[in-house]
């Protein structure tokens, strides 16, 4: 089955302390994303990857950290928490194919920093 | 920049009523449009899209007409149900694979 997860579901941290959240896809994508999501803002990409080692800034890359060492897999690292970081996160993934593609989402990691 | 502005919810609607949920974009080159299904609890699924003007995009009984006089792509459905409650993003794709997402419209469908 072809999905893209993320762990954990869950989180509530504390500010400063270093965390990172997992994703990994399985369908060979070469394009890979995190998005934030907030009320009334919809959702804002982070950081994204069109490849293996390539990763570029999105709309609100402040206070976060991607790699991409494996095509499969995209890290969120978040290196000292802030409160105004807390969020639902989605990592995303679709295939390089210019204007067609279908994103393929995660089921969101909602994290808390107190 | 690109952008995507649609109504702000909630939207409540009885079973069986007719949906509109409007979609307006601004974009530079020539886009492809989505809207994206968000069902509580979990991530987006694509619902259905459209990749130049006049195409019609439909799934589920949800249809979207891409209006380029109009940058319009605004979701209709004759008869909801309650399983359609959900949260819903129109977003384009312009430039790559870069997905701008609108503000999302939570609709509620009341039995």
């Amino acid at each position: 089955e072809a999905q893209v997860t993320q762990n954990p579901r869950y989180l509530i941290t504390v500010t400063g302390k270093k965390l990172t959240v997992t994703c990994s896809q399985n369908m060979n994508h070469e394009y890979m994303s995190w998005y934030r999501q907030d009320p009334g803002l919809g959702l804002r990409q982070i950081y994204y990857s069109m490849n293996v080692e390539v990763t570029d800034k999105g709309d609100v890359p402040e206070g976060y950290k991607v790699s991409r060492k494996e095509k499969r897999n995209f890290p969120l690292i978040l290196e000292s928490p802030s409160p105004n970081q807390t969020s639902l996160y989605f990592c995303a993934s679709s295939a390089l194919q210019g204007l067609r593609v279908e994103a393929f989402f995660g089921q969101g990691t909602r994290l808390t920093v107190v | 920049g690109d952008s995507v502005t649609q109504m702000e919810g909630p939207v409540t609607l009885s079973e069986e009523a007719f949906l509109t949920i409007n979609c307006t974009y601004t974009a530079t080159g020539y886009p492809s449009l989505f809207w994206y299904v968000q069902y509580p609890g979990e991530g987006l699924q694509l619902l259905l899209k459209a990749t130049k003007a006049d195409d019609k995009g439909s799934n589920k009984g949800f249809e979207a007409t891409y209006r380029k006089e109009t940058t319009s792509f605004h979701l209709e459905k004759g008869s909801v149900q309650v399983s359609d409650s959900a949260v819903y993003f129109c977003a384009l794709s312009d430039a790559g694979n870069m997905l701008t997402f609108g503000g999302g419209t939570r609709l509620m469908v009341k039995p």
